[in-house]
């Protein structure tokens, strides 16, 4: 069974400074991954999707990189600002169904940015 | 720019009561899903509809129903309810095709007491 590690559970860094989120999976036979935000009290809203075959994509101070033989995955997050303050989730995909019914998700990493 | 809009917000219910979980998507998605967020816990697939009609069991489907009458709406259904469901509920929904996103509706807090 397909199990998804973020560790850690909650991060603070200061504002300006780049960082990264971890993520872990055990079963690398995935389709695709994506990173999610979500904010106090509000749904998860997708930041990037990879592709099994790709190895990272970018938007914007966004960064995800996919190793798929190591089972694992980062966020990086370039000049944090105080908006980027939320709760971070990967959810990993399995098999090539057209669906997300095989969506395997993390708990998240909280993360706070200090102004 | 709706995308997908549930229903109620807040609920608290009483053991044993029932009640439904309304969810409606304007983004024609064949796709729908119902997931549930436990403090500490990665989200939960209760159940998903890969169209009008179809709908299927997911990880954790006891205690609940779904039905898919139309595209856009998906409700969810709790019988009988129980302390073990107080949960945020979220629906969310994909449209047919590889690699899609997944668009999730700002969630449904409900209390069992």
């Amino acid at each position: 069974k397909q199990e998804v590690t973020q560790i850690p559970a909650a991060l603070s860094v200061p504002e300006g400074e780049n960082l990264v989120l971890n993520c872990s999976f055990t079963d690398s036979a995935i389709y695709n991954l994506q990173w999610f935000r979500q904010d106090p009290g509000k749904g998860l809203t997708s930041l990037l999707l990879i592709q099994s075959s790709q190895r990272e994509q970018t938007s914007g101070r966004l960064n995800a990189s996919l190793d798929k033989s190591s089972g694992r995955s980062t966020l990086y997050i370039a000049a944090s600002q105080p908006g980027d303050s939320a709760t971070y989730l990967c959810a990993v995909k399995a098999g090539s169904n057209f669906g997300n019914e095989k969506l395997t998700f993390g708990t998240g990493t909280r993360l706070t940015i200090i102004p | 720019n709706a995308g997908v809009t549930q229903t109620p917000k807040f609920r608290i219910l009483k053991i044993g009561q029932s009640m439904t979980l309304q969810c409606t998507q304007d983004m024609n998605h064949n796709y729908m899903y119902w997931y549930r967020q436990d403090p500490g816990m990665g989200l939960k697939l209760i159940y998903y509809s890969v169209g009008a009609g179809i709908t299927d069991k997911g990880e954790v489907p006891n205690g609940y129903n779904v039905s898919r009458s139309t595209t856009e709406d998906f409700p969810l259904r709790l019988e009988l309810a129980a302390p073990s469901q107080t949960s945020v509920y979220f629906c969310a929904s994909s449209y047919l095709e590889s690699g899609n996103t997944i668009y999730f509706g700002e969630g449904s807090w409900l209390t069992v007491v």
